[in-house]
């Protein structure tokens, strides 16, 4: 198994549709949670970071990180064409000086006009 | 401020070749961090380098090395390239890896190994 575990999809949705993509993990000692999202032939960028669990917003993303259930989610409203992307989740526990993020496999979107 | 840089965009090696991949960080960022990407394997840690030292390392083999220089920038290398090691090649850079390690990635080099 899989320190984290990612449902690659593809997940299709209208546009308009409120988007719920979700990892969960195996290791306590997780500390930082992310999303980045991925365009095809880009490197991934940050969407959302948090600390504890709990949700945070940002515009039309909310990230949720549940530590009891080892479990995090990334609601997308309102979804947009351009939104159609990887999203990858992220964790990060402390190893040897630093922060050392374990990623999901990553889960394809595509938001159809 | 200018992004991460990884050049070159694409290699197409054979294999038993080496290759060389190079990563300047975002100007003031400390850490250096590798990863390779591949549709089986997703985003997988390669090393991380940090004030010219390497201070993280995933499991990889030997044949994967890399270095920093003193003006933080970094070059990875592959020996002995196997069909396997193609791949898309990552560079992230961060402050100094510290407060959950905020990475910033570059585009990628993808390399071919035929």
């Amino acid at each position: 198994q899989k320190e984290v575990e990612q449902d690659p999809g593809p997940l299709s949705v209208p546009e308009g549709a409120i988007v719920s993509l979700n990892c969960t993990y195996s290791n306590s000692a997780f500390q930082y949670f992310m999303w980045y999202r991925q365009y095809s032939r880009k490197g991934p960028e940050l969407l959302m970071y948090t600390y504890s669990s709990g949700n945070k917003e940002d515009g039309r993303f909310t990230a949720q990180v549940d530590k009891s259930s080892k479990y995090i989610s990334l609601f997308i409203r309102d979804s947009q064409p351009s939104d159609s992307a990887t999203y990858l989740c992220a964790m990060s526990s402390y190893s040897g000086g630093s922060y050392i993020p374990t990623f999901g496999r990553g889960t394809s979107l595509i938001v159809h006009p | 401020k200018a992004g991460v840089t990884q050049t070159p965009r694409y290699l197409i090696k054979t294999r038993g070749q080496q290759v060389t991949l190079s990563c300047s960080p975002i100007s003031g960022h400390r850490s250096v961090s590798w990863y390779q990407q591949t549709p089986g394997q997703g985003l997988q840690f390669l090393f991380e380098y940090f004030s010219e030292t390497q201070r993280n390392k995933g499991n990889f083999p030997g044949r994967f090395s890399g270095r920093q220089f003193s003006n933080s920038r970094s070059e990875m290398n592959v020996s002995t390239l196997e069909l396997g090691d193609s791949a898309l090649y990552l560079c992230a850079s961060s402050l100094e890896g510290g407060q959950g390690n905020i990475q910033y990635f570059g585009a990628g080099t993808r390399l071919s190994v035929l």
